[in-house]
Formats: structure tokens, C-alpha cells, sequence
């Protein structure tokens, strides 16, 4: 079993609509939890972090973790053709401080 | 936010030579930096951690003979491919964790191994 699990899509969506995103997790101690968005040649930056359980608003993105579950996913409000890149779930596990990765899931928002 | 550069962004290299590639922390200091690397379509793999003024770290199958690391200050880390082959050709990323607990990505080092 991977230790973060992400469907690789593509995930397509109309402008305007919601897109949601979803991503597992092996770790049941894991405490940290990341959603990085990478556009194709480019290096992944940082869209949401969440460490709670519940929602987590920040403009047009909501992040939601649920740790009995072992499932964080990324609502997208208002999809863009801008937002079609590659998500990045990143889960810290152990007392390293390093980020798990999973595939990422790939957006499509149409027009 | 915290701004972490990278030099070069791209690089092209004869097969058995070796490549640097330098990750700075621009605004503030880092003791710990990470080195990644990603091949088209696929997540990003954690080569190894990088530790101001001790050893690197090496994830599992990630030979450090071949990838050399060298953390001499709070704002650098630099990642050498030693004896570089086409199969190294990837997409190298450095990332450090700046102010609340984010983890600040460099813009990449593209290396092509012909």
C-alpha cells in the first residue's frame, strides 16, 4: 500500500464549477497535511496546509481532513481554466519533518 | 514567504561528467534543505536530506557516492551528480521549510544527460 494514495485522473471539470480533490493516507499518526499544486515544467507550490480536523477556507480552495478516515481532499470553488495544473497531496509522517508526496492528481477545467 | 532559488534551471551535460547544482535560501536561514527528484509524469521521489554542517541524509536506493551533498552554510546546499548518465536526466527540485511550518519549493534544475 502506498503511503499517500491519490486518483491520477485527469480529473476534468467546467469553468465555474467545483472541483473536488482527493487523497488517503497509510500513516494513521501522521499530523501534517499538504496540498501543493504544480504546473507542468514547474516546481510545486503551496496552496493549502491543514493539521486539524474539519475545513479549512482560504479564498476559492477548502481543504477538508478527516484523520479517523486518513483522508484529506481540496475542494476548488469557482474552477478556473487557470487551476488546471497538477495537485500535490504531502502528508508529513514520523518525526523527520519530510514530506510524502502522492502521484498527484491532474486537473482539467474547461471552458 | 520564504524564497528558495536554484542554478542553474537548466543543464546539459556529456554522459561521465559531473553536475552541480545549487539551492539557496534567499530570506532566511535553513539548516535543513531537501533534495528532490521527479521524471515526467511521475510525483516527486526524496532523494535525501541535507543538514547544515553534518551529512546528508539518503533515502533508501538513492546511492551517495553518486549524488554528493554538501550543506556549508545556513543559506546553501548543493547537490552533485557525479558521473552522470542518461538515466539521471530528471527534474531536480531543493526545498527548505521556512516560517510556519511550510516547506518552500526551488524553482527546479532541469538536467539533460546526453
Amino acid at each position: 500500500q502506498k503511503e499517500v494514495e491519490q486518483n491520477s485522473g485527469p480529473l476534468s471539470v467546467p469553468e465555474g464549477a467545483i472541483a473536488s480533490l482527493n487523497c488517503t493516507y497509510s500513516d494513521r499518526g501522521s499530523q501534517s497535511f499538504f496540498w501543493y499544486r504544480q504546473y507542468s515544467g514547474k516546481s510545486p507550490e503551496l496552496i493549502m496546509s491543514i493539521y486539524s480536523n474539519g475545513d479549512k477556507e482560504d479564498g476559492r480552495f477548502t481543504a477538508q481532513l478527516n484523520k479517523a478516515s486518513q483522508y484529506v481532499s481540496l475542494l476548488i470553488r469557482d474552477s478556473q481554466p487557470s487551476d488546471s495544473a497538477t495537485y500535490l497531496c504531502a502528508v508529513i509522517t514520523g518525526t523527520a519533518s519530510k514530506l510524502t508526496f502522492g502521484t498527484g492528481t491532474r486537473l482539467q477545467v474547461t471552458l | 514567504g520564504a524564497v528558495v532559488s536554484q542554478h542553474p534551471s537548466r543543464v546539459i551535460c556529456k554522459s561521465g561528467t559531473s553536475v552541480k547544482i545549487e539551492c539557496r535560501s534567499l530570506d532566511f536561514q535553513a539548516t535543513t534543505m531537501f533534495w528532490y527528484r521527479q521524471f515526467p509524469k511521475q510525483s516527486l521521489m526524496l532523494m535525501a536530506t541535507s543538514n547544515e554542517g553534518s551529512k546528508a541524509t539518503y533515502e533508501q536506493g538513492v546511492e551517495k557516492d553518486k549524488f554528493l551533498i554538501n550543506h556549508a552554510s545556513l543559506t546553501l546546499s548543493t547537490l552533485t551528480v557525479t558521473s552522470a548518465h542518461p538515466e539521471d536526466s530528471s527534474f531536480y527540485i531543493c526545498s527548505a521549510w521556512g516560517d510556519q511550518e511550510t516547506q518552500y519549493f526551488g524553482p527546479g534544475t532541469r538536467l539533460l544527460v546526453l
